[in-house]
C-alpha cells in the first residue's frame, strides 16, 4: 500500500527566503506526482504535475523535482512571499486516477 | 467555467439524520472524485467515477455511505444514518486527464 509522507509538517520563514518542501513515497511504481496548494477553508489547487518519466517541472517561482528510484520529490519555492502562505500537499498516482495524498506542510511566510 | 461547485458549504446535523452532499463538476471532465479530509487521517479518497460509472468505491467507509452520479453534471454523496465520527470536510474534485480540480468543500458537523 502506497504511503506518502511530507517533511516538515510546518515551516515558518521570513519573506524573500528560498525554501524546499519534501515529499516521500514508499512505492516507486507511480504514474505521476502532483503538488497542490490548500488555503484555509478552501479546496486544493494543482500547482505542478510531474510525469513518471520526467525529472522536474517549473512554473514561475516554483520548481518540483522527482526521483522515482528513491521515492522522493521536492518543491522549491524561490523568493518566498507572504501570499505563498498555505498548506502544500503532494499526491502520487499509482494507477490511473487513484491519488494518495501526503499530510501536507503548513507554510507561513512572514513579512 | 465556474469550477467545481459543491453544496452546501456547511452542514450541521444531529446523529442519525440523513445527509446529502452535492457536486457539480466542471463541464467536459470525465472523472469525478469524492474525498474526505480530517486532521487525524488527512485527505482520503472515498469513491471515483469515470463517465458517470463508479470505478473504485473501496474507500467508502461503511454501508452508511453511498454515492451516485446520474449524469455528467451532477453527483451526490449520501450518509444515512450520520454519526459524529463522520464530521469532516468533504471535497468533490473533477478531472480531465491527470489534473484534478477541487471544489471548496462541505464542512459537515454531526452532533
Amino acid at each position: 500500500k502506497q504511503e506518502v509522507t511530507q517533511i516538515p509538517a510546518a515551516l515558518s520563514v521570513p519573506e524573500g527566503e528560498n525554501l524546499v518542501l519534501n515529499c516521500s513515497f514508499t512505492d516507486s511504481a507511480i504514474y505521476n506526482l502532483q503538488w497542490f496548494r490548500q488555503d484555509p477553508g478552501k479546496g486544493l489547487t494543482s500547482l505542478l504535475l510531474i510525469q513518471s518519466s520526467q525529472r522536474e517541472q517549473t512554473s514561475g517561482r516554483l520548481n518540483a523535482s522527482l526521483d522515482k528510484s528513491s521515492g522522493r520529490s521536492t518543491l522549491y519555492i524561490a523568493a518566498s512571499q507572504p501570499g505563498d502562505s498555505a498548506t502544500y500537499l503532494c499526491a502520487v498516482d499509482n494507477y490511473g486516477q487513484n491519488f494518495v495524498f501526503g499530510p501536507g506542510t503548513r507554510l507561513s511566510v512572514l513579512p | 467555467d465556474a469550477g467545481v461547485i459543491q453544496s452546501p458549504r456547511h452542514e450541521v446535523t444531529e446523529m442519525g439524520q440523513e445527509v446529502t452532499l452535492r457536486c457539480k463538476p466542471i463541464s467536459g471532465h470525465d472523472y469525478l472524485f469524492w474525498y474526505r479530509q480530517t486532521m487525524m487521517r488527512g485527505l482520503e479518497l472515498l469513491i471515483y467515477f469515470n463517465n458517470n460509472v463508479p470505478i473504485d468505491d473501496s474507500g467508502m467507509p461503511e454501508d452508511r455511505f453511498s454515492a451516485k452520479m446520474p449524469n455528467a453534471s451532477f453527483s451526490t454523496l449520501k450518509i444515512q444514518p450520520s454519526e459524529p465520527r463522520d464530521s469532516a470536510v468533504y471535497f468533490c474534485a473533477s478531472g480531465l486527464g491527470e489534473k484534478l480540480f477541487f471544489g471548496s468543500g462541505t464542512q459537515l458537523s454531526v452532533l
